[in-house]
C-alpha cells in the first residue's frame, strides 16, 4: 500500500501569505497526485490534478508542483476563504489520502 | 450541471449491514467512475472504493472484505454496501463522480451512526 504523509498538519497565515503544503508518497507515484480542498462542514473540492494542473474554474492562486515522490501545493495570496483542510491523493495504486493540513487566519 | 444525492438510514445497528445509494441527476451514469469516499467525524478522508459501469469494482483493501459497490444504469444510481458494522464505521459517507483517481463532484454527503 502507498502511504501519504503531509506537512505541517496545521499552519496560521495572514491575509497575502503565500502559503506552502507539502506531501510526500512512501514510493514513487510519478505525477498520480491530486490537491483537494474542505471548507468546514463542506464536501471537498478537487482543486489540482495530475500533481500541477489546475481543475477548471479554481482560480490561479493556487498551483501544485513535484512528481515522484515529493509534492509541494501553493496558495500565492492566501484569502480569507482560503480557510480549509487541504488533502493529498494518490492514484498510482488506488487511492490514498493523506492525513490533511490544516489552514487558519493568524 | 451533474448532481449527486447520498441517500439510505442514518442509523446502523453494529454487526448489521450499511447501505447507501446514490442518485446522479443531470448526466448519465454510463461514463466516468463511481466513487464512494467517508469521513469520521473529526478525522481525515478514506476511499472506499469505486466502480466504472459494465466493469468490476476496484475496493480499499482495508475494507474489500466488507463492501460492495454495483451500479443501476436503469435508475441512474450507484449503491454501497458493507457488512458488519462496527461504530468504527460511523462517518460521513460521501459518494462523487470522477475520471480515473480523481473525485471532482461529490454529494454534500450524510452522516451514519452505527449504535445499538
Amino acid at each position: 500500500d502507498i502511504q501519504m504523509t503531509q506537512s505541517p498538519s496545521s499552519l496560521s497565515a495572514s491575509v497575502g501569505d503565500r502559503v506552502t503544503i507539502t506531501c510526500q508518497a512512501s514510493q514513487d507515484i510519478s505525477n498520480n497526485l491530486n490537491w483537494y480542498q474542505q471548507r468546514p462542514g463542506k464536501a471537498p473540492k478537487l482543486l489540482v490534478y495530475d500533481a500541477s494542473s489546475l481543475q477548471t474554474g479554481v482560480p490561479s492562486r493556487f498551483s501544485g508542483r513535484g512528481s515522484g515522490t515529493d509534492f509541494t501545493f501553493t496558495i500565492d495570496s492566501l484569502r480569507p476563504e482560503d480557510v480549509a483542510i487541504y488533502y493529498c491523493q494518490q492514484y498510482h495504486d488506488l487511492l490514498t489520502f493523506g492525513p490533511g493540513t490544516r489552514v487558519d487566519l493568524k | 450541471q451533474l448532481h449527486l444525492q447520498e441517500s439510505g438510514p442514518r442509523l446502523v445497528k453494529p454487526s448489521e449491514t450499511l447501505s447507501l445509494t446514490c442518485t446522479v441527476s443531470g448526466g448519465s451514469i454510463n461514463d466516468y467512475y463511481w466513487t464512494w469516499l467517508r469521513q469520521p467525524p473529526g478525522e481525515g478522508l478514506e476511499w472506499i472504493g469505486y466502480i466504472f459501469p459494465s466493469t468490476d469494482a476496484n475496493y480499499n483493501p482495508s475494507l474489500k472484505s466488507r463492501v460492495t459497490i454495483s451500479v443501476d444504469m436503469s435508475k441512474n444510481q450507484f449503491s454501497l454496501n458493507l457488512i458488519s458494522v462496527t461504530p468504527a464505521d460511523t462517518a460521513v459517507y460521501y459518494c462523487a463522480r470522477g475520471e480515473y483517481g480523481s473525485a471532482i463532484d461529490w454529494g454534500q454527503g450524510t452522516l451514519v451512526t452505527v449504535s445499538p
